[in-house]
C-alpha cells in the first residue's frame, strides 16, 4: 500500500542552522501539508501546497519556514534559523485529487530537536 | 474559525470492552468531514475513520464506529472489543469543503487510551 515517507526520522540541530526536512508524498497525490507537534500538544497546521504554490498558510509559518517541491516526488520544509521553540514533531501529509482529496494520509514524522 | 475538542484527557478500557472516546467541534458550515486519527508510541498519524457531514449514516470501519449528532456537533468514536494494540493517542479533526479541493485539518487536543489486560 502506498504511503507517505519522511527522512529524517530524527534531526538534531543547533539553534540558528538551517535545516531541510524531507517528504514524499503519494505519489498520485496533489495536495501537500506540513503539520508541527510540540510534545504533549495537539497537531497544528503549518502550510499547505498544491500546483507549486503555497494554498494555506498558518500564522506559524513565518519568513523563516519555506516549502519547495524540487522535483516530481520530494517535497521539503526548511527553517532557515531554527529556535528552541521550533523543536516537534514535523509530519507531511498528502491527499489525491477529486473525492480523495478529502483524506490526507501523514508520514512517520520527524523529530526536531534545536538545542 | 472552527475549534475541536475532546474533553477526555485520559480514558481507559478493559481488554474486549467497549470504550467511546468524545469529540466537539464548532463550526458554522453545513459541509465539512470528521476524522479520526490514532498516534501509537510510534507517533506516526493513523486515519481511523472519516464521516461526510452530508451523510447521516454514522461510517463504521471493523471495529471502530462514530456517532455522528450533526445538531449537536458531536463526533464521538466507539471502539468495540478493545485490543491492546488500540492504546494510542486518538485525535478528532476537523477540515472544511468549502475548499474544492485540498485544506487544512484541525485537530482536538487528543485522547489518551490505554487498554488495560
Amino acid at each position: 500500500e502506498p504511503e507517505v515517507t519522511q527522512t529524517p526520522s530524527h534531526q538534531v540541530t543547533q539553534m540558528g542552522q538551517e535545516v531541510i526536512l524531507r517528504c514524499v508524498p503519494i505519489s498520485n497525490h496533489l495536495y501537500f501539508y506540513w503539520y508541527r507537534q510540540i510534545l504533549g500538544q495537539k497537531v497544528e497546521f503549518l502550510v499547505s501546497f498544491y500546483n507549486n504554490e503555497i494554498s494555506e498558510k498558518s500564522e506559524i509559518f513565518d519568513d523563516q519556514f519555506s516549502v519547495e517541491r524540487p522535483d516530481g516526488s520530494n517535497f521539503t520544509l526548511k527553517i532557515r534559523s531554527t529556535k528552541l521553540e521550533d523543536s516537534a514533531m514535523y509530519f507531511c501529509a498528502s491527499s489525491g485529487a477529486g473525492s480523495s482529496t478529502d483524506t490526507q494520509y501523514f508520514g512517520p514524522g520527524t523529530r526536531l530537536t534545536v538545542l | 474559525a472552527q475549534t475541536v475538542t475532546q474533553s477526555q484527557p485520559e480514558m481507559s478500557v478493559q481488554e474486549a470492552e467497549t470504550v467511546t472516546l468524545s469529540c466537539t467541534y464548532d463550526t458554522s458550515e453545513s459541509d465539512y468531514y470528521l476524522f479520526w486519527y490514532k498516534q501509537p508510541p510510534s507517533r506516526q498519524m493513523i486515519l481511523v475513520i472519516r464521516q461526510e457531514a452530508y451523510k447521516q449514516q454514522n461510517a463504521t470501519e471493523n471495529r471502530f464506529s462514530v456517532n455522528f449528532q450533526k445538531a449537536a456537533k458531536s463526533f464521538s468514536l466507539k471502539i468495540s472489543d478493545s485490543q491492546l494494540g488500540d492504546a494510542a493517542m486518538y485525535f478528532c479533526a476537523y477540515r472544511s469543503s468549502i475548499y474544492n479541493q485540498g485544506g487544512k485539518l484541525i485537530f482536538g487536543q487528543g485522547t489518551e487510551l490505554s487498554v488495560k489486560p
